[in-house]
């Protein structure tokens, strides 16, 4: 099947810098992407619509300036998490599609962040 | 909202036996509904996917039934193994969200020796 790249697995950084993850769909080209976040034993939330060439479109209740989103080719998104407060510390994943419309939709390996 | 964070519940189940997963989804014009698997500290996994035309769908070892009337989805795993330990979500495309993939509750899938 098809394969998504997320870097980095696990980054620990201090309150009040910028984090950024890459997600890389490897053997195929993606128009979209998603974020989404996992807080532990719970489900994943879809943060936002990462959008090949456009602006993201984000989910309510999700900070655009604090999730920015640049997918700035058909095989990379990524997504930086500004100014990380300790709040922000969470398991951030990654997906795309192949093709268009519904389809099966492959995530990457997640990141997990952890701001001290 | 749409996700709703809550503890995981957790089935156990002795290997070899099979595991029956449920899910209960809300949005009725939902057309697309998939199972996924996660490890821990990992990415879900696609298990196998059934569109909203369909009842009941078959892959290797595993088959997913939709009840539409009652919006009810299980998996159902055969002849269960240690390595499906995981835990388990269900997740559906409502027709509104145009191919956003939202997840649903996840179930943890514990294998008893």
């Amino acid at each position: 099947g098809a394969v998504v790249s997320q870097h980095p697995s696990r980054v620990i950084c201090k309150s009040g810098t910028s984090v950024k993850i890459e997600c890389r769909s490897l053997d195929f080209q993606a128009t979209t992407m998603f974020w989404y976040r996992q807080f532990p034993k719970q489900s994943l939330m879809l943060m936002a619509t990462s959008n090949e060439g456009s602006k993201a479109t984000y989910e309510q209740g999700v900070e655009k300036d604090k999730f920015l989103i640049n997918h700035a080719s058909l095989t990379l998104s990524t997504l930086t998490v500004t100014s990380a407060h300790p709040e922000d510390s969470s398991f951030y994943i990654c997906s795309a599609r192949e093709g268009q419309g519904l389809g099966k939709l492959f995530f990457g390996s997640g990141t997990q962040l952890s701001v001290l | 909202g749409e996700n709703v964070g809550l503890h995981l519940p957790t089935l156990s189940v002795q290997e070899g036996d099979n595991s029956i997963i449920n899910c209960a989804y809300s949005n009725s014009a939902s057309d697309y509904f998939i199972w996924y698997k996660q490890e821990s500290g990992k990415g879900p996994q696609f298990i196998i996917d059934i569109r909203s035309n369909m009842d009941k769908r078959q892959g290797q070892r595993v088959t997913v039934l939709l009840n539409k009337t009652v919006k009810h989805l299980s998996l159902q795993i055969a002849a269960t193994q240690p390595g499906d330990s995981a835990v388990y979500f269900c997740a559906e495309n409502p027709r509104w969200r145009d191919d956003k993939i939202i997840f649903g509750k996840g179930t943890r899938l514990h294998i008893l020796p």
